[in-house]
């Protein structure tokens, strides 16, 4: 079975300043590996997913993500926040075996600070 | 618009009244799920349908039912509602024979059981 640790479950930060969330998982079989935002009262939404090739993966708005396989981290960065980034943040993870079966950590709320 | 759409957004309900969320996506996808979301514990899985007529416990499926009857509906169904399942509850569906993978999301449904 996988397991996700989102070890800081809040994070203020100043605007413009950089951020780094953090995402440690668990399995014993290969993994995809995804991070999800959900802005005040709304769903959620796919940020960015690593599925295979690249280990860096970068969404459209600055995002970007770094699978490190030896570490079993899939940590998120921003070089520079903006205020609209604030929200809550979960990192999944699934197995490659094809149940597409989502688990996911108990999410880091992002609060940037103006 | 491709889309995952759950009624209702909001219910208040009593201890013992049964009912129902209903959940229907446009995008044909075979695998759907529900999850709840509770403070500093995520989102965890209650049940989840690999396709019409199957379904499996996720994580929390005490005190949940559900049925795939259609592949486009996976509806929620909470027998008889106590006040420990207050909670916003998530419908989700992917397509785990594409190459997208990544759940699309409903908007969310917050119950609250007096």
């Amino acid at each position: 079975a996988q397991s996700v640790t989102q070890l800081d479950s809040q994070v203020p930060v100043f605007e413009e300043a950089p951020v780094e969330l953090r995402c440690n998982y668990s399995s014993s079989v290969s993994v995809y590996l995804f991070w999800y935002v959900q802005y005040p009262n709304q769903g959620l939404q796919l940020l960015l997913k690593y599925l295979s090739g690249s280990t860096l993966v970068e969404s459209i708005n600055g995002f970007e993500a770094e699978f490190n396989k030896s570490q079993t981290s899939f940590h998120l960065r921003k070089p520079s926040v903006h205020i609209s980034d604030t929200a809550e943040y979960f990192c999944a993870v699934s197995d490659r075996g094809g149940a597409n079966n989502l688990f996911f950590g108990t999410g880091t709320r992002l609060t940037v600070i103006p | 618009e491709a889309q995952v759409t759950q009624n209702p957004r909001y219910l208040i309900t009593v201890t013992g009244k049964k009912l129902t969320v209903t959940c229907s996506q446009n995008m044909n996808h075979e695998y759907m799920s529900w999850y709840r979301q509770d403070p500093g514990l995520g989102l965890r899985q209650i049940y989840y349908s690999m396709n019409v007529e199957v379904t499996d416990k996720g994580d929390v499926p005490e005190g949940y039912k559900v049925s795939r009857k259609e592949k486009r509906n996976f509806p929620l169904i909470l027998e008889s509602p106590s006040p420990n399942q207050t909670s916003l509850y998530f419908c989700a569906s992917s397509s785990p024979g594409t190459t997208a993978y990544g759940y699309t999301f409903g908007s969310g449904t917050r119950l609250t059981v007096v």
